[in-house]
């Protein structure tokens, strides 16, 4: 069955820390990949997707996500994180040619300590 | 430009009843899908209608249905409540007719079930 697998279920970091948040997914074929956060309160945003091309793809607020093919990951980073960088990063997969339906990792809750 | 707008935000229901959840999607998207999220199972895959039609089912029971309007407003019905099917139901829309657009996500409604 498709899955997807985030390595950290809790990360806490200090403000100017750099960010690294591991994704891996099992899905022979082409996907699309995403980036989620929720901010304490909101609802899921988009933070970066892929769908091909670069597989170095920026997204909003300073992340970036790197897709690795050989290697079925797509980490989240970012140089220097905030304390309003505080949000639960959830990655999520669609096969190919299911575009409405996006299977999610169990998220990653992240706390930047001020 | 408004967002995914979902209604009601809470519910309370007992064991047994049914429920019908209401989605209205970004104006101009026609392509909608539904999302449990709950602690222990994190966010899981209900269903995407596109053009009034079912096109991606998740693995959940028969008593968890849908529809969907030609405004592309969408419901979905839970019949015979379980306890277990307390969580947060999110829906989330996209332009859909190529397969490689994001799903923006609503705020979604708490369902509690006593």
């Amino acid at each position: 069955a498709q899955s997807v697998s985030q390595h950290n279920h809790h990360v806490i970091l200090s403000e100017a820390a750099s960010l690294e948040l591991g994704c891996n997914y099992s899905y022979g074929g082409t996907v699309n990949l995403f980036w989620y956060v929720q901010y304490p309160g909101q609802h899921l945003q988009l933070l970066l997707k892929y769908f091909s091309g670069d597989p170095l793809v920026k997204g909003i607020k300073g992340f970036e996500a790197e897709f690795i093919k050989s290697k079925f990951s797509f980490n989240l980073r970012k140089p220097s994180v905030q304390w309003s960088d505080t949000a639960e990063y959830f990655c999520a997969v669609t096969p190919g040619n299911q575009g409405g339906k996006l299977i999610f990792g169990q998220g990653t809750e992240l706390s930047v300590k001020p | 430009k408004a967002g995914v707008t979902q209604t009601p935000r809470y519910l309370i229901k007992t064991r047994g009843q049914q429920v019908t959840l209401s989605c209205s999607p970004i104006s101009g998207h026609r392509s909608v899908s539904w999302y449990q999220q709950t602690p222990g199972q994190g966010l899981q895959f209900l269903f995407e209608y596109f053009s009034e039609t079912q096109r991606n089912k998740g693995n959940f029971p028969g008593r968890f249905s849908g529809r969907q309007f030609s405004n592309s407003r969408s419901e979905m019905n839970v019949s015979t409540l379980e306890l277990g099917d307390s969580a947060l139901y999110l829906c989330a829309s996209s332009l859909g007719g190529d397969r490689n657009q994001p799903q923006h996500f609503g705020d979604g409604t708490r369902l509690s079930i006593l």
